[in-house]
């Protein structure tokens, strides 16, 4: 067991460019989260996979970011047109789930190392 | 909508000694998971103890333990013979209709 790892640690990019970040989860969890954290604060909750299914969207903080997970393994968090406020460390989780249920299905999380997003 | 409040945004505690970091959340749900977690400077965030809110029985990884106060939504973590490794962000954690942190302690252990 690796853990769970993020792609890249760190991104430095230009405000309007498009950033795709990866996450690999434990290799034996069925779901995958993605959180946004900026300094000082906690996660903020942005989306979830249970395998391949994308059961919560409504949170990603606009149309600008979008979140795949196409073979249920790994998964890419993408945001198009970068502006200076999305600066902040995304954070990936996963974790092994028994049933659909958001809540009451799902075993601990474990977090990956982040990816710390700079736009400039 | 759920919301998690921890009300220290710092603290600090000497070596050896005991610390209680406190968590109040508000949710009308009755069966949903606590938990505490701790990010080190720099470093990614781990789980420190879980509570299931239809367990009375308080959890407990040793030298962390909690004090789950259902009725009043409270969810106290009590950490005993501090160590210089403790000093992190920790951070209360409430899932149940969804995922929600709080803002976080950021706890130094004194020398």
């Amino acid at each position: 067991d690796t853990g769970v790892s993020q792609d890249p640690r760190h991104k430095i990019t230009k405000r309007g460019q498009n950033v795709t970040f990866r996450c690999d989860p434990i290799s034996e969890h069925n779901r995958l989260y993605w959180y946004r954290q900026t300094l000082g604060q906690g996660p903020e909750f942005l989306t979830y996979f249970q395998n391949e299914a994308q059961l919560e969207k409504s949170r990603l903080l606009s149309d600008r970011f979008s979140a795949e997970r196409p073979k249920g393994s790994f998964s890419t968090l993408e945001i198009q047109r970068t502006e200076q406020g999305d600066s902040a460390m995304y954070l990936c989780a996963s974790s092994l789930a028994w049933s659909t249920s958001f809540s009451l299905s799902t075993d601990t999380q474990y977090f990956g190392p982040g990816t710390r997003l700079t736009v400039l | 909508a759920q919301t998690v409040t921890q009300s220290q945004p710092e603290m600090s505690v000497q070596e050896a000694e005991t610390v209680t970091l406190s968590c109040t959340y508000d949710t009308s749900e009755n069966n949903y998971y606590l938990f505490w977690y701790k990010q080190p400077p720099s470093r990614q965030m781990i789980l420190v103890i879980r509570q299931e809110a239809y367990k009375q029985q308080n959890a407990t990884e040793n030298r962390f333990s909690v004090n789950f106060q259902k009725a009043a939504k409270s969810f106290s973590l009590k950490i005993s013979d501090s160590q210089l490794g403790d000093t992190a962000m920790y951070f209360c954690a409430f899932l149940g209709g969804d995922m929600r942190f709080g803002a976080g302690t950021r706890l130094t252990v004194k020398p």
